[in-house]
């Protein structure tokens, strides 16, 4: 089965702590890209990746970091920088367009709900 | 800078009665993506359509509806006959056309249930 995974679905954190988030994905998607949803918010983009070791900040990055060592997994690091973590955060892949003017769909992951203590 | 507006925050409306979900977008791009998501209780966002700026066709993928007006910016979403199990959290998202990955800009969501 092709999908994305992410783990785990649920993760407390003490303040001061840095935790990683995981995701996967078995559709050899050259994209990867994390979400933060806030409670009635819409989707923020943190980090993204178009291959494998290189990626670019997003919208509010600051507080957080990713590696991109194979082009399977992209996991995210909420780092004790992070004012307010606590959110759903989500994972999504696509494939890499090579085309100009052609974007490819987004597919995301079940999400990871962090909340800080 | 790029901008989706979902002004409905919620809507609640009894089994099958027909639903409408507003969306309208800001752009500069003459090339350009809008998508709507699905997202249930679980937390997973679905994809369900995408459409490209140069394609103004409507579709209908079954009960569901997408009206695209590049005249007026929207992109609304229809539910014919709604259903209990429509009852989600529902995304419209922008994405500028180009190569490499492309980001995702979304509206504030529409949060949407279906009594029986």
């Amino acid at each position: 089965d092709g999908g994305i995974t992410q783990s785990p679905k649920y993760l407390f954190r003490k303040e001061g702590q840095n935790v990683t988030l995981s995701c996967e994905q078995n559709l050899n998607h050259d994209a990867m890209y994390w979400y933060r949803q806030d409670p009635g918010q819409g989707l923020r983009l943190i980090y993204y990746s178009q291959i494998v070791n290189d990626f670019q900040k997003g919208d509010i990055a600051e507080g957080y970091s990713v590696s991109r060592e194979k082009k399977e997994s992209f996991p995210l690091t909420v780092t004790s920088a992070q004012k307010n973590p606590t959110a759903f955060y989500l994972c999504a892949s696509s494939a890499q367009p090579h085309e100009r003017g052609y974007t490819d769909t987004q597919y995301f992951g079940p999400g990871t709900r962090l909340t800080v203590l | 800078a790029q901008k989706v507006t979902q002004a409905q925050t919620e809507i609640s409306v009894v089994e099958k009665e027909d639903v409408t979900l507003d969306c309208v977008y800001e752009t500069r791009d003459t090339t350009y993506y809008l998508f709507w998501y699905k997202q249930p209780p679980s937390g997973e966002l679905v994809f369900l359509i995408r459409r490209n700026s140069f394609d103004e066709q409507n579709e209908i993928s079954g009960r569901y509806s997408w009206n695209f007006q590049k005249s007026t910016s929207s992109f609304n979403f229809t539910i014919t006959a709604s259903q209990v199990v429509d009852s989600a959290v529902y995304f419209c998202a922008l994405s500028e056309a180009g190569q490499g990955a492309q980001k995702l800009v979304f509206g504030q969501g529409t949060r949407l249930t279906i009594n029986p």
